[in-house]
This record gives structure tokens, sequence and C-alpha cells, in this order.
């Protein structure tokens, strides 16, 4: 256990439906990042969270895509009428003084 | 923008003898460089990481270069083992505040016993 838990671990979704993901890092983490990972590539960077606030977004996510991270501490990302190439891992990560650990991710399959 | 190309895509080896990976990146502001190891299904594992301020770090087995100059990074591991076999991808970050990385594609190492 990393400390970094991500919930669901495997989403299931129909083509148009809205999921979202939720990653509860550990209480020092105070930067937060999300990813995705399709298969056969490294993970590719989407947004990050320094405490409550959002600072950077990646062209990746497009107005479909959106997260939060309320009060600095768990995390969401909720993707709006889900499309195939959606289809992937969502990996979250947390930053502390003892550097960037992983969540085991998301994996989504859109049908 | 930000880029990072990894190579091999595939390294297959016999255990014991030595592995190779190699990256180049973009981004000359660059200056973190961590390794991860990721085997099927599970989240990606740091194994080792060097900063721009080392040319070289050495972890038991694993080591990792950097030359800077040429925007280049490798990591060596020596006497594999069959449970060395996984996904091994380089990332490159520049740390100004944060640290978002920048993934090469991954190589996929194959250690036959």
């Amino acid at each position: 256990d990393t400390g970094v838990s991500q919930d669901p671990r495997h989403k299931i979704t129909k083509r148009g439906q809205n999921v979202t993901f939720r990653c509860d890092p550990i209480s020092e983490h105070n930067r937060l990042y999300w990813y995705r990972q399709t298969l056969g590539q490294g993970p590719e960077f989407l947004t990050y969270f320094q405490n409550e606030a959002q600072l950077e977004k990646s062209r990746l996510l497009s107005d479909r895509f959106s997260a939060e991270r309320p009060k600095g501490s768990f995390s969401t990302l909720e993707i709006q009428r889900t499309e195939q190439g959606d289809s992937a891992m969502y990996l979250c990560a947390g930053e502390g003084e003892s550097g960037y650990t992983f969540g085991s991710g998301t994996r989504l399959t859109v049908v | 923008g930000e880029n990072v190309e990894q190579h091999p895509s595939t390294l297959s080896v016999q255990e014991g003898d030595s592995a190779v990976i190699k990256c180049t990146y973009s981004d000359s502001a660059s200056n973190y460089f961590p390794w991860y190891k990721q085997e099927l299904g599970k989240r990606p594992q740091l194994i080792i990481d060097i900063r721009s301020n080392v040319g070289e770090k050495k972890d038991q087995r694993i080591a990792v270069t950097l030359n800077k100059t040429a925007k280049h990074f490798s990591l060596h591991i020596t006497e594999t083992q069959p449970e060395d076999s996984a996904v091994y991808f380089c990332a490159a970050s520049w740390s100004g505040g944060y640290n978002k990385l920048i993934f090469g594609a991954g190589t996929r190492l194959a250690v036959h016993p």
C-alpha cells in the first residue's frame, strides 16, 4: 500500500455516459497529479493541483474533462459524454516531502 | 514542446547479462530524471532517479547516467534476473515549483532464464 488509493479500480461504461474517479493521496501530498496511460504508452500528464488550486491543465484535457480537489485532500476526475477514445488507465500521483507516488489507477473501458 | 524519446521499445536478454535503456529529452531546462518500472496491471514504481547536478547514480544492480550537454540519460541494469522483466519508463521534468513528468514510450524488458 503506497498510501495513494484510487477508486474504482475498474470501470466499464457505455459511450455517452458520465464517469467520475476518485483519488485519495496521503495527508503530506500537497501536490496531486492526474495522468492518463493508454496501452503500450507512457503516462501522459493531464492536470496538477497545488493543495486545492488547479494550476495546470494539459491540452489533452478537453472540455468534457473536469478535475477538482475541493479541500486540498482527495481529488475527483470526471469525464462527461464518454467516448471510446477515453478508454485508458487513469493514474493519480501524490507528491510531498518524501517524493512522488502513483496510485494503482482506474482502468476505464468505454463500450 | 517537451518530448522524451526512449529506445529500444523492446529488449530481450539472458539472465545475468546487462541491459541498457536510453532516453533523450528536448527541454534543456529539465533537471530531474526518474526511471519507473511497471509490471502488468500495476502502478509505475520509481526505481532510481537523478538530478541535473549529478552525472551518475548507482543503487545495487541499477545505475543511471546523465549527459546534460547531449540531453540524454540511460538506465543500466547489471546481472539481470527474471524478476527484472517489466516495462521501464524514463521521464523528465522541469522542477519549476512542481514535477510534471514527461514520460518516454517505455521499454519492454524480457529476461530469459
